[in-house]
C-alpha cells in the first residue's frame, strides 16, 4: 500500500461540534503531519509527530489536539471551531531523516 | 527563518511548449528541495524533489536545477501537455521535517 488515507473526504459542523479527523497509512513511516490549507494557498504545517511522539506544535489554537495512537495513525481532534478553520486538512507521512513527505487526499471542513 | 518566494504566481503556456518556475530560498542551510503538483480539488502530489549535493536532476518531461550560490532552484517541464495544468508549490527543509512551501503557481496549458 502506497497511499496516505484520510476520513472523512468531508465534514461539516457546528462551533458547538466535537469531531475528528482520522489519517492511515501503511508504508512504514514513522513520522506524520497534519497541514491546513486555505484556498489558493500552500499547505500550512500543524502539527509533526515522530517516532509516534509530537516534535513541532506550530503554535496551534488547543481548539485543535492531534493524537498519534500508533506509527499507522494519526488523529485529529476537533472542539469548538471557528468559521474560519474551515479548510482542506491534509495528513502526510515522510520516513524520519528523508523528509519525503506523501499527502493523503484531505478532508473538506466546514464550520458554520 | 526560511523564507521561500515563488514566481511566476500564473504562467499560461501553449501544449508544447516548456515551463518554467522559479523558487529562492533565503536560509543557505536548507538541503532538500521538492517540488509538489495540486490539481484541482486533489493532494499536492510529490512529481520531484533534489537535495542540496546535487545540481540538476530529471524525470522525463521534467527536471529540477539547484543554484546553491544564488540559493535559487527551477522546475523545468518540457513538451507541456493539458494534464500538466494544476498548482505547482515548490519547498525547502533544512534537515528537518518541516517544509517551507512556496506561494504556488498556477500553470495553465492550452490546447
Amino acid at each position: 500500500d502506497t497511499e496516505v488515507t484520510q476520513t472523512p473526504k468531508h465534514l461539516v459542523m457546528g462551533m458547538t461540534n466535537k469531531k475528528s479527523l482520522k489519517c492511515e497509512q501503511h508504508m512504514g513511516h514513522r513520522a506524520m503531519y497534519w497541514y491546513k490549507q486555505k484556498a489558493k494557498k500552500p499547505p500550512e504545517l500543524m502539527f509533526v509527530y515522530s517516532y509516534e511522539k509530537l516534535s513541532i506544535n506550530e503554535s496551534v489554537p488547543s481548539r485543535f489536539s492531534p493524537e498519534c495512537p500508533n506509527s499507522s495513525l494519526l488523529n485529529l481532534h476537533l472542539h469548538a471551531l471557528q468559521p474560519e478553520d474551515s479548510a482542506l486538512y491534509l495528513c502526510a507521512s515522510s520516513q524520519v531523516l528523508t523528509y519525503e513527505q506523501y499527502f493523503g487526499p484531505g478532508t473538506r471542513l466546514t464550520v458554520t | 527563518g526560511e523564507n521561500v518566494e515563488q514566481h511566476p504566481s500564473t504562467l499560461s503556456v501553449q501544449e508544447g511548449d516548456s515551463a518554467v518556475i522559479k523558487c529562492t530560498y533565503s536560509d543557505s542551510a536548507s538541503n532538500y528541495f521538492p517540488w509538489y503538483k495540486q490539481e484541482l480539488g486533489k493532494r499536492p502530489q510529490l512529481i520531484i524533489d533534489i537535495r542540496s549535493n546535487v545540481g540538476e536532476k530529471k524525470d522525463q518531461r521534467i527536471a529540477v536545477t539547484l543554484n546553491k550560490t544564488a540559493k535559487h532552484f527551477s522546475l523545468h517541464i518540457t513538451e507541456t501537455q493539458p494534464e500538466d495544468s494544476a498548482v505547482y508549490f515548490c519547498a525547502a527543509s533544512m534537515n528537518t521535517d518541516k517544509l517551507i512551501f512556496g506561494t504556488g503557481t498556477r500553470l495553465q496549458v492550452f490546447p
